[in-house]
């Protein structure tokens, strides 16, 4: 199973929800990675964990929650949002830290009113 | 065809013809380079990378040429085919960014039947 599996595939939401997305592989790997994209742009990383620890946050804004239950699953908590924060959020996992042949899921389009 | 990704971010080519995508990267100590390949609707995918110690690297149809003196990287797709259509980014890492990678802008490879 080479696959990182990614759920809700869309999601609307309005600035006063609060709504998670979800990230699933079961290659053994032990870096999972929160990627955001807008249209015609590469990805931006925003959160790196390692081992089950956040190794990087890049300076994300605080309405934005990663959560890595187990070596299998991640988690992004997303809580009062901006319109601005609409875009592809892409889940990515690699053997380990210092492997960069990353797998992507296909992502969560998540457009918020 | 060629292209420069980050001044030519549109190539299109015939179906059979070999593409020839570039990438111009930005830093002389990295030592690390990677091509992802991004279809409509999925996440990037893994199709070649390459190390600061080598020069030329040949994959399935793929390959990864590095020019250490100009600070440039191109890929090189034998025979495209239809499903080779897909925005490519060249990615580099370099071991004073955290080993985080840097994503170029990318290239859109349009083949035509």
């Amino acid at each position: 199973d080479t696959e990182v599996t990614q759920t809700p595939k869309h999601l609307v939401m309005g600035m006063t929800n609060k709504k998670s997305l979800k990230c699933e592989q079961h290659m053994g790997h032990r870096a999972m990675y929160w990627y955001k994209q807008k249209a015609k742009k590469p990805p931006e990383l925003m959160f790196v964990y390692s081992y089950e620890k956040l190794s990087i946050n890049e300076s994300v804004p605080s309405r934005f929650s990663p959560e890595c239950p187990n070596s299998s699953l991640l988690n992004l908590h997303l809580h009062a949002l901006q319109p601005e924060d609409s875009a592809l959020y892409l889940c990515a996992s690699s053997q380990d830290r210092d492997n960069e042949k990353l797998f992507f899921g296909s992502g969560t389009q998540l457009s918020v009113l | 065809g060629e292209s420069v990704g980050l001044h030519l971010p549109t190539l299109s080519v015939q179906e059979g013809d070999n593409s020839i995508i570039n990438c111009a990267y930005s830093n002389s100590a990295s030592d690390y380079f990677i091509w992802y390949k991004q279809e409509s609707g999925k996440g990037p995918q893994f199709i070649i990378d390459i190390r600061s110690n080598m020069d030329k690297r040949q994959g399935q149809r793929v390959t990864v040429l590095l020019n250490k003196t100009v600070k440039h990287l191109s890929l090189q797709i034998a025979a495209t085919q239809p499903g080779d259509s897909a925005v490519y980014f060249c990615a580099e890492k370099f071991a004073g960014n955290n080993r985080k990678l840097i994503w170029g802008l990318g290239t859109s490879l349009a083949v035509n039947p």
